[in-house]
């Protein structure tokens, strides 16, 4: 089954500083890429996604970037702001379609 | 427009017993999916029901079992519940589950004593 590894598990920036937070996936057939950002007892929360046959995708201050031959897709934040402190997740659909497999999260926490 | 909304939010049992937790998936959406997230870790697959089948399962033991009803909601039965239960359980639904886009609910916390 696929496989998502991600890093850092803690990231630790300044306000206004950069985030980024890297994913790899096992299953070269898996096609479909969110991020889920989950604040502290709050539901996980689809922020943006990529599906493979795009290269990058940007929204406001986020962006997603998918190296296909790499089997590797990163999230990057910019101009971080103190709201942006939550967990974030990685996840992969799977050839097989209908499940998402997810990361262990990254502990994302901007400092003023 | 509601979204996915389940319940209970919370709620305690001891060893051994059983929980049922119920969801309503998001207007117009026909594919319910649950999922565990136990403390610090990312949710973890259970199940996805689609036309009141169970179409796909994940790595977890016969003692989860799951229902979906003609208007689409769910039920996500546990029994002979463990210490190792206890997590937050999250119900996802999805309009097209092979696109992938899922919304999910708030969660129900269940602790097992």
């Amino acid at each position: 089954g696929e496989n998502v590894e991600q890093h850092p598990s803690t990231l630790s920036v300044q306000e206004g500083d950069s985030a980024v937070i890297k994913c790899t996936y096992s299953d070269s057939a898996s096609n479909y890429f969110p991020w889920y950002k989950q604040e502290l007892g709050k539901r996980p929360q689809l922020i943006i996604d990529i599906r493979s046959n795009v290269g990058e995708k940007k929204d406001q201050r986020i962006a997603v970037t998918l190296n296909k031959t790499a089997k590797h897709f990163s999230l990057h934040i910019t101009e971080t702001q103190p709201e942006d402190s939550a967990v974030y997740f990685c996840a992969a659909l799977g050839g097989g379609g209908n499940k998402l497999t997810f990361g262990t999260g990254t502990q994302l926490k901007v400092e003023l | 427009d509601a979204g996915v909304t389940q319940s209970p939010t919370h709620l305690i049992k001891t060893r051994g017993q059983q929980v049922t937790l119920r969801c309503s998936p998001k207007s117009g959406h026909d594919t319910v999916s649950w999922y565990q997230q136990a403390l610090g870790q990312g949710p973890q697959f259970i199940f996805q029901y689609y036309e009141e089948e169970e179409r796909q399962r994940g790595n977890f033991p016969d003692r989860f079992s799951g229902h979906q009803f003609p208007n689409y909601s769910s039920e996500l039965n546990v029994n002979a519940l463990l210490l190792g239960d206890s997590a937050l359980y999250l119900c996802a639904s999805s309009l097209d589950p092979n696109t992938g886009e899922l919304f999910f609910g708030e969660g129900s916390r269940l602790t097992v004593l």
